[in-house]
């Protein structure tokens, strides 16, 4: 059982490149969503969804994108990378309300 | 707009002391709080989470409440220990969504 998994790890891009930051889960989870991490800002909601074919925006959705095909994936997208895209990224899924599982991150810089 | 705000900010002991860690929310309409854990450079670790109608939960040396009227929850931390340094974040489920609010982590430090 390998609970939330990201990849990569680590991502170094220029502006204007676009990439997808990779989120599997094996706990056949209905929830699933993206945060990232900012100095001082703290865990910001971006995407989440409640089930496959179903997502909506959160906090700060600006230039990324999301689809669920599946129960166990939810890739994040981004079009057109910005240095302010530069964060850490988690994962993370739950059943219901009940205890969310959160992926070990994506540290992405953007140059 | 939910806002989520942890006191202190940063808290650094002597082995062995009890400790309270804060949480305070503007919205006390929650399905849910969780309390989680993050060591430098990794991901959140669930420690407890109590649903809208609980007032506490327990789990080892670990004790955490919630007063929803009042929009406040605490960690209590007993007897701790150097392991337990390490940053620690309450984040508020407000909706069927299950989408989480964060407070902005209060970084704990265990000196030996």
């Amino acid at each position: 059982n390998a609970g939330v998994t990201q990849t990569p790890k680590f991502q170094v891009l220029k502006t204007g490149q676009s990439m997808t930051l990779q989120c599997a889960q094996d706990m056949n989870h209905e929830y699933m969503s993206w945060y990232r991490q900012d100095p001082g800002m703290g865990l910001r909601l971006i995407h989440y969804s409640v089930g496959a074919g179903i997502t909506d925006q959160g906090e700060v959705p600006n230039g990324y994108n999301v689809s669920r095909s599946t129960t166990e994936d939810f890739p994040l997208r981004l079009l057109s990378a910005a240095p302010s895209q530069t964060s850490v990224y988690f994962c993370a899924s739950g059943l219901g309300e009940n205890i969310q599982y959160f992926g070990a991150g994506t540290r992405l810089s953007v140059l | 707009k939910q806002e989520v705000t942890q006191i202190p900010a940063a808290l650094s002991v002597p082995e062995g002391e009890n400790l309270v860690l804060n949480c305070s929310f503007t919205d006390s309409a929650i399905y849910n709080l969780q309390w989680f854990r993050q060591d430098p450079g990794k991901g959140l670790t669930s420690l407890l989470l109590i649903q809208s109608s609980q007032r506490e939960q327990t789990s080892g040396r670990l004790n955490a409440s919630l007063d929803k009227s009042s929009g406040r929850s605490t960690l209590y931390i007993a007897a701790s220990q150097p392991g337990d340094s390490a940053t620690y974040l309450c984040a508020v489920n407000g909706n069927a969504g299950n989408m989480l609010t964060f407070g902005g982590g209060t970084r704990l430090m265990v000196k030996p």
